[in-house]
């Protein structure tokens, strides 16, 4: 079954830093999800990547999936305690067309 | 974006009764709702998956008797917990994806947070 790996698992970072969030698949990627969620709330969908080499950005986060689709990589720029949260990549290889998710990377930022 | 509402986000109940969770698409139809569980420091993980008009798919672990899924139109899934008990204590949020549409991203819920006393 795959399995996804991210990393760091939690991070300080002092505001205005950049930084980087890592999600490693033990399989090919099909469809790589990005998702934002606070403690207790429901995920905010951040970006969603397919195909090799696929790069996109919302406001200062970007994300890329690698060219051979097993890794992806979110970054944040000049991160703002707005960003503070727990960030999951998801991808999509459940056996029910679900989505099978990393354990997170908790993110505080400091003012 | 699509909204998927789900209620309550937050209820607390006592060991033995059973307690019921929505999950609504508010703006498209979802033949298909996932249900999930997370715990504190690990990954989502799937509990069911509901069909509309038929019988839900269990993974593997999860006792259908004791976690009741009914989706019973094309923009409402539930789940029951019966007979709960406190280590039935969890995060619970579903997730929906529109009819008839690949490759689009799953939408989740706020997330129900269950706490068994």
């Amino acid at each position: 079954s795959q399995e996804l790996e991210q990393s760091p698992q939690s991070l300080i970072v002092q505001e205005g830093k950049n930084l980087t969030i890592n999600c490693t698949s033990s399989k090919t990627l099909y469809g790589l999800y990005w998702y934002k969620q606070k403690y207790g709330e429901g995920l905010i969908f951040l970006m969603m990547l397919q195909k090799g080499g696929e790069e996109k950005s919302h406001e200062k986060i970007t994300a890329k999936l690698d060219e051979k689709k097993q890794q992806s990589s979110l970054h944040i720029t000049a991160s703002q305690p707005s960003h503070a949260g727990i960030y999951l990549c998801g991808a999509r290889g459940g056996s029910q067309g679900n989505l099978i998710f990393g354990k997170g990377t908790k993110l505080s930022v400091k003012p | 974006g699509a909204v998927v509402s789900q209620h309550p986000s937050r209820v607390i109940c006592k060991s033995g009764t059973s307690v019921k969770i929505e999950c609504r698409s508010l703006d498209f139809q979802a033949t298909t709702m996932f249900w999930y569980r997370q715990f504190p420091k690990k990954s989502l993980m799937l509990m069911a998956t509901s069909n509309e008009g038929s019988k839900a798919t269990y993974e593997q672990g999860v006792e259908k008797d004791k976690f009741l899924i009914n989706h019973a139109s094309l923009t409402l899934s539930t789940l029951t917990v019966t007979s709960a008990h406190p280590e039935d204590s969890s995060f619970y949020i579903c997730s929906a994806r529109p009819r008839g549409v690949k490759n689009t991203e799953a939408f989740f819920g706020q997330g129900t947070r269950l706490t068994v006393v």
